[in-house]
């Protein structure tokens, strides 16, 4: 899987749109990019994933760079629930015949402040 | 309801006592999967299952056993508590060939004293 790294905190305004970086300038052309967040102590909860054009569900927006080797995650409005570490990781789709732990780095702490 | 459920929520035990953790999920899914997280040391995959009669051990299965009842449901044992498998243990569940996304339960924290 290739290296991520993302800033250790951030801080935004409750209301405001969160935008959490990621490095991945090793990613290989058949690496996803897949974003996870986790409250503290709460399960760990998939957010949006995406190979290549950007992506945008419910929860969030996936923005990937052209050269695939920085993607960023847009919460558009944020509130204070949302404070959780963001996790970003690469791999390759999984396939129909083997599973892999996830490996979370020490992601982003984004806190919303009121 | 939670797509994914797991009881008990909180657990405190003996060492040497057997102990059994639940996870249900109504999502469909045919994978399941359960991991273990401690401080510092990340999301540690157990045991995980294609199906009702598939079980693999994951990184860290010494010590555990899982049964897989159904599926919808997949539940850990520890046969003899020790005080190192206190740790917050997360069931998580994935559909077939998107085994990347992967849907947690709210975790269950496990103290053997």
């Amino acid at each position: 899987d290739a290296k991520t790294t993302q800033p250790t905190s951030m801080d935004c305004a409750e209301g405001r749109a969160a935008n959490l970086p990621c490095n991945h300038s090793t990613i290989s052309g058949n690496e996803y990019v897949y974003w996870y967040r986790q409250i503290h102590s709460q399960g760990p909860q998939y957010i949006i994933h995406g190979l290549k054009n950007n992506e945008t569900n419910e929860m969030a927006s996936l923005i990937i760079t052209e050269d695939r080797k920085s993607s960023t995650l847009i919460l558009p409005h944020a509130t204070l629930r949302d404070t959780a570490v963001y996790y970003c990781i690469v791999r390759d789709f999984i396939s129909s015949g083997s599973a892999r732990q996830l490996t979370f780095g020490s992601g982003t702490q984004l806190t919303v402040l009121p | 309801d939670a797509d994914v459920t797991q009881t008990p929520r909180n657990r405190i035990t003996k060492t040497g006592k057997r102990i059994m953790l639940e996870c249900s999920q109504t999502k469909g899914h045919d994978r399941m999967y359960w991991y273990r997280q401690d401080p510092g040391l990340g999301l540690r995959l157990i045991y995980y299952s294609f199906d009702v009669k598939d079980i693999n051990k994951g990184e860290i299965s010494d010590g555990y056993s899982v049964s897989r009842q159904a599926q919808a449901k997949f539940s850990l044992s520890l046969e003899s508590a020790i005080p190192n498998q206190t740790a917050l243990y997360f069931c998580a569940t994935s559909d077939f060939g998107h085994g990347n996304e992967q849907y947690f339960g709210p975790g269950t924290r496990l103290t053997v004293t």
